[in-house]
């Protein structure tokens, strides 16, 4: 089956903490990106990688850091998490984002909800 | 900062009607244009993609782009139930950078 999983699905921790988040597609995509999403702002994205070592910053990078050592696996990592990073965090995948006048899907992982205190 | 703007809503329609869905966004040269439909506690899933100027229709949904005004909308013909949830504009800039709106929450009454 055709899937994105993201581990763990919930997590509570404290402020300074360092913790990562896994993310992992079977579906041997090229592009992968990490997404939070908050009441009111929708979805904002973090960082994507167009493939294996190959990332760049999204709309809100501040804080965060990510790795592509492999192509199915994008971890997202809060070295020191604080409590403006509570947040439901949404990993995705595509063959590609888009394309002239196609696109692939982007599927999405079931999401991570960070609580951090 | 580049923007996607949409009407929270909730947008309320009867059962069979057309549901309305607007978007506009801030930056000219975006090329690539999407709706994803949010249902409460699930993830994104894309329902329609559009490039080019004009409609494009998928089944009950047509996306309607319009470059020069700066505005996609989509549509959603013979509304039921289920199409009660949460639809996000994306949008495609200059690096793939996709820029979310904040989505429009749409019920349709039976």
């Amino acid at each position: 089956e055709a899937q994105v999983t993201q581990n763990p699905r919930y997590l509570i921790t404290v402020t300074g903490k360092k913790l990562t988040v896994t993310c992992s597609q079977n579906m041997n995509h090229e592009y992968m990106s990490w997404y939070r999403q908050d009441p009111g702002l929708g979805l904002r994205q973090i960082y994507y990688s167009m493939n294996v070592e190959v990332t760049d910053k999204g709309d809100v990078p501040e804080g965060y850091k990510v790795s592509r050592k492999e192509k199915r696996n994008f971890p997202l990592i809060l070295e020191s998490p604080s409590p403006n990073q509570t947040s439901l965090y949404f990993c995705a995948s595509s063959r590609r984002l888009a394309g002239g006048y196609s696109t692939d899907t982007q599927y999405f992982g079931p999401g991570t909800r960070l609580t951090v205190l | 900062q580049k923007e996607v703007e949409q009407n929270s809503g909730p947008l309320s329609v009867p059962e069979g009607a057309i549901a309305s869905l607007n978007c506009t966004y801030s930056d000219r040269g975006s090329q690539s244009f999407f709706w994803y439909r949010q249902y409460s506690g699930k993830s994104p899933e894309l329902i329609m993609f559009i490039y080019s100027n004009g409609d494009k229709e998928d089944g009950r949904f047509t996306a309607q782009l319009n470059k020069a005004s700066q505005y996609v909308s989509l549509l959603i013909r013979d509304s039921q139930p289920s199409d009660s949830a949460t639809y996000l504009c994306a949008v495609l800039e200059y690096g793939n950078k996709l820029v979310f709106g904040a989505g429009t929450i749409l019920r349709v009454k039976s």
